[in-house]
């Protein structure tokens, strides 16, 4: 398998713009988290789907960002409108069991999006 | 509720010399507990994780931690350091519901000198 692919690996957007990031699981995992990368902040978890239905997504910072997954393979990260205090590195994550006791079989990370908004 | 502390966010130890990363993490419940490596510009990769059992575990690349459920600590080490260990170290804990997050600590930084 290829691991958990992200695309961009480099997004680089103005304030106000739309910015879609991109995820592909492995195959098989059932569960798909979206986490952000700051200095600031460390890693935050912003949503987590569970057999493509979300299931916790209290920490997506606010309206501007959605997230979807339409099928097994796919997830998007929306944010819209961008701002500066949204440059970070995204990743997302897989997992076969999701999270609680599932935990235990490890989380597969992509390589991340880094984000720059001026 | 969990959390995750880790002493020193960078550490640095020469070629060959013992690796010691430390982990002290608080949960009101029996935790699972993870030490994953981020290499640059990487994603974050499992490096060992405990359960239940046996409290020393042995992970990828030379690398293990012990949990001391008195100190509530799971502290990394690794015997030689290698200057391919050169990474970011996180730190993590998990309860065992669904409904618990993996919490992830601030991570160590760890230079290799030569």
């Amino acid at each position: 398998d290829a691991g958990v692919i992200q695309s961009p690996r480099h997004e680089v957007t103005e304030m106000g713009q739309e910015v879609t990031l991109r995820c592909k699981p492995i195959s098989g995992h059932n569960s798909l988290f979206w986490y952000r990368q700051t200095m600031m902040r460390g890693l935050e978890l912003l949503i987590y789907f569970n057999n493509n239905v979300p299931i916790d997504d209290s920490g997506m910072p606010e309206d501007r960002f959605s997230a979807k997954m339409p099928n097994a393979s796919f997830s998007t990260l929306k944010i819209q409108p961008s701002e500066p205090r949204d440059s970070a590195v995204y990743f997302c994550a897989s997992s076969p069991r999701g999270q609680g006791a599932g935990a235990n079989y490890g989380y597969t990370f992509g390589s991340g999006t880094r984000l720059t908004v001026v | 509720a969990q959390s995750v502390t880790q002493l020193g966010s960078h550490v640095s130890v020469s070629e060959g010399a013992l690796v010691l990363l430390r982990c002290n993490y608080s949960s009101s419940v029996p935790p699972y507990l993870f030490w994953y490596v981020q290499y640059p510009n990487q994603g974050l990769q499992l490096l060992l994780k405990y359960t239940t059992g046996a409290t020393l575990v042995k992970g990828i690349n030379g690398f293990e931690a012990e949990f001391k459920k008195s100190e509530t600590s799971f502290h990394l080490t690794k015997p030689s350091a290698h200057m391919s260990d050169a990474a970011e170290y996180f730190c993590a804990v998990s309860g065992q519901t669904s409904y618990d997050k993996v919490i992830f600590g601030p991570g160590t930084s760890l230079s290799v000198i030569p």
